[in-house]
């Protein structure tokens, strides 16, 4: 399995700002993937993290919004632009090894926007 | 459309009785299956996963799913539920090949009584 290290864990932020968010994993891995939950809902995949090339967002999300970055096959980050109360939510870093069936998940980022 | 629908939102059983979370889901053909669980300010744990074969699956904690094709199901058991077992529990489908883009549901918050 993969050790995954997502910072910060929690944060209270202003409208406006942005925070961005770490992913680190312990070994190589091939995909990693930002989630979304928003409160009292489900995941929804935000984008995949590709290494070397932009990330591939699903519908609804855009790079304005959501930049990523992933430098090398253990790290990555999701950055929240110009946040609003809306963005209030936790966000996970997720990775998957082998052929994609095994797919693990950090423990969140609790983020509060006022 | 593709979804996952956990109908019970929250459950509360006894320690010691048994438990069986429902999970139907809408797919186009035979996906992956996934069952995670988010113990208050964690990450997503796998507890098991159905790609094919047997479709009596188990996994850790003491849990099993059962896939039923012809009723789209795939329903979380445990013989005996231990206080531990308090949580979110989360099912989720992603299709062959889909490199990790996982749909879930909406959860079904676990409550267990002394």
């Amino acid at each position: 399995s993969a050790v995954i290290s997502q910072k910060p864990s929690r944060d209270i932020c202003q409208r406006g700002t942005s925070l961005t968010i770490q992913c680190q994993v312990d070994s190589q891995v091939t995909m990693m993937f930002w989630y979304r939950q928003q409160p009292g809902q489900s995941l929804t995949l935000i984008a995949t993290a590709n290494q070397g090339s932009e990330a591939t967002y699903e519908s609804g999300f855009v790079i304005d919004k959501f930049p990523i970055s992933r430098p090398n096959l253990t790290f990555s980050t999701l950055t929240v632009s110009n946040m609003s109360p809306e963005d209030s939510s936790i966000y996970l870093c997720s990775v998957g090894t082998g052929g994609g069936e095994k797919l693990f998940f950090g423990s969140g980022t609790q983020l509060s926007v006022l | 459309a593709q979804s996952v629908t956990q109908p019970d939102i929250h459950i509360t059983v006894s320690e010691g009785a048994s438990l069986e979370l429902r999970c139907n889901y809408s797919y186009g053909a035979t996906p992956y299956l996934f069952w995670y669980v988010q113990s208050p300010g964690q990450g997503l744990q796998l507890l098991l996963k159905y790609f094919s074969g047997d479709t009596l699956v188990q996994g850790i904690k003491g849990f099993e799913a059962e896939f039923k094709r012809s009723q789209s199901s795939f329903n979380l058991r445990k013989p005996s539920v231990h206080w531990s077992d308090a949580a979110e529990y989360f099912c989720a489908v992603a299709g062959r090949g889909s490199q990790g883009n996982l749909i879930f549901g909406k959860g079904t918050k676990l409550s267990v009584k002394p």
